[in-house]
């Protein structure tokens, strides 16, 4: 595997579930991010992490929890979500945070999560 | 606060004409400036940055964006789209030592026969 990958590529799941998106980078970067992109709406960027720290944290509900167990690995936990929350999920990861030199991020194909 | 302006959400040209897709950023200090592209069902691709030095970016796919300082804006060209060009484009910027990237709203580009 090469680049940013992410599992599963579609799911669709129940207000009551709880499920996880998984991402995965190759690249030996330093930072992962979430982004939520939803239809007509700027990218969202939901969470940073930087050396398995989080460094950011954007107002995100608690129903979404990220978890970076490592620097290739980044988790976000899914639980409760609602209909509005259907959106693309993009992870991204960069060499160094965005306002470095090495900030430019590479994206992954993303989860399309649709909540019933 | 920072911010990014990409005016026209939609920009359609012929085969074959030229490419110019607008990108305007509110910044205090030189930023890092990037596009991206987006095909669909896809996740964002890199299509060139501008960090330092030359203000002439040449990217992949025969796209080039220029950096101009007094007009704050970062605008893509391609002398002749092709069809397989026809996606979004999003434009992005970020502020020295800050950790977040900025993004435009996107430009979604049509190529007609």
């Amino acid at each position: 595997e090469t680049g940013v990958t992410q599992t599963p590529r579609h799911l669709v799941m129940g207000m009551t579930n709880k499920k996880s998106l998984k991402c995965e980078q190759h690249l030996g970067h330093n930072a992962m991010y979430w982004y939520k992109q939803s239809a007509k709406k700027p990218l969202e960027l939901m969470f940073v992490y930087s050396l398995e720290e989080r460094v950011e944290n954007n107002s995100v509900p608690s129903r979404f929890s990220p978890e970076c167990p490592n620097s290739s690995h980044l988790f976000l936990h899914l639980h409760t979500l609602q209909p509005e929350d259907s959106a693309l999920y993009l992870c991204a990861s960069s060499q160094d945070l965005a306002g470095g030199p090495g900030g430019e991020q590479f994206f992954g194909p993303g989860t399309r999560l649709t909540v019933l | 606060a920072q911010s990014v302006t990409q005016l026209g959400s939609h920009v359609s040209v012929s085969e074959g004409a030229l490419v110019l897709l607008r990108c305007n950023y509110s910044s205090s200090v030189p930023p890092y400036l990037f596009w991206y592209v987006q095909y669909p069902n896809q996740g964002l691709q890199l299509l060139l940055k501008y960090t330092t030095g030359a203000t002439l970016v040449k990217g992949i796919n025969g796209f080039e964006a220029e950096f101009k300082k007094s007009e704050t804006s970062f605008h893509l060209t391609k002398p002749s789209a092709h069809m397989s060009d026809a996606a979004e484009y999003f434009c992005a910027v970020s502020e020295r030592n800050t950790d977040k990237l900025i993004f435009g709203t996107g430009t979604r580009l049509q190529v007609f026969p």
